[in-house]
């Protein structure tokens, strides 16, 4: 079985410092991994895709994600943040295309002036 | 591309009255999925669709919700009665591969 668990339900940062949002997954099989954001409001995001080719994925917005498979990690990151990525975040797994998507419980981050 | 669509984008009803939301995917995606959003219990997957066929349903709690899909521009989920506790965002989503494309979800609440 799949899943995914995001180690901090809340990170607050202040603008123009380092964003990480950390994921630990488990999977049986070679896993495909996302990061979706989801803003006030809105529905989710994709923000950027691990599909089993470069370990380090960039997505949107200045975000990246590295895929550690000795850690079963994929801990989202960017290098400073800005006060529009206050949002919630979302680790997910899945095995195939086909596979439905596993959520993790969400990470709100919120961004101080 | 208008994106997944979905209707209405809030429902306000009374506890036993029968809701129906829909969905319209993107145009040429050959999967949907519906998906409710709670604070105590986060983004749960009800059921989707693949080629208009259910496929899996496992996560619809209980006989009260429905879900069909009659063709592929179009699917909905009924809730009937309707109960307090099925309070929610509810969104679909509908993807060709890998990437779900997410509506902007129908905010209901039940009262």
């Amino acid at each position: 079985a799949q899943s995914v668990t995001q180690l901090d339900s809340h990170v607050s940062v202040s603008e123009g410092t380092p964003v990480l949002l950390r994921c630990n997954y488990s999977s049986s099989y070679s896993p495909s991994l996302f990061w979706y954001v989801q803003h006030p409001n809105k529905g989710l995001q994709l923000l950027l895709k691990y599909t089993s080719a470069a370990t380090l994925v960039k997505g949107i917005n200045g975000f990246e994600a590295e895929f550690k498979k000795s850690e079963t990690s994929f801990h989202l990151t960017k290098p400073s943040a800005h006060m529009s990525d206050a949002a919630e975040y979302f680790c997910v797994v899945t095995t195939s295309e086909t596979d439905k998507l596993i959520f993790g419980t969400g990470t709100r981050l919120q961004v101080f002036p | 591309d208008a994106g997944v669509i979905q209707s209405p984008r809030h429902e306000v009803t009374e506890m036993g009255q029968e809701v129906t939301l829909r969905c319209k995917p993107i145009s040429g995606h050959n999967s949907l999925f519906w998906y409710r959003q709670t604070m105590m219990r986060g983004l749960e997957l009800l059921i989707y669709f693949n080629n208009n066929v259910p496929i899996d349903d496992s996560g619809m709690p209980e006989d009260r919700f429905s879900a069909k899909m009659p063709n592929a521009s179009f699917s909905t989920l009924k809730i009937q009665p309707s109960e307090p506790r099925d309070s929610a965002v509810y969104f679909c989503a509908s993807s060709l591969s890998w990437e779900q494309y997410f509506g902007p979800g129908t905010r209901l609440t039940v009262t």
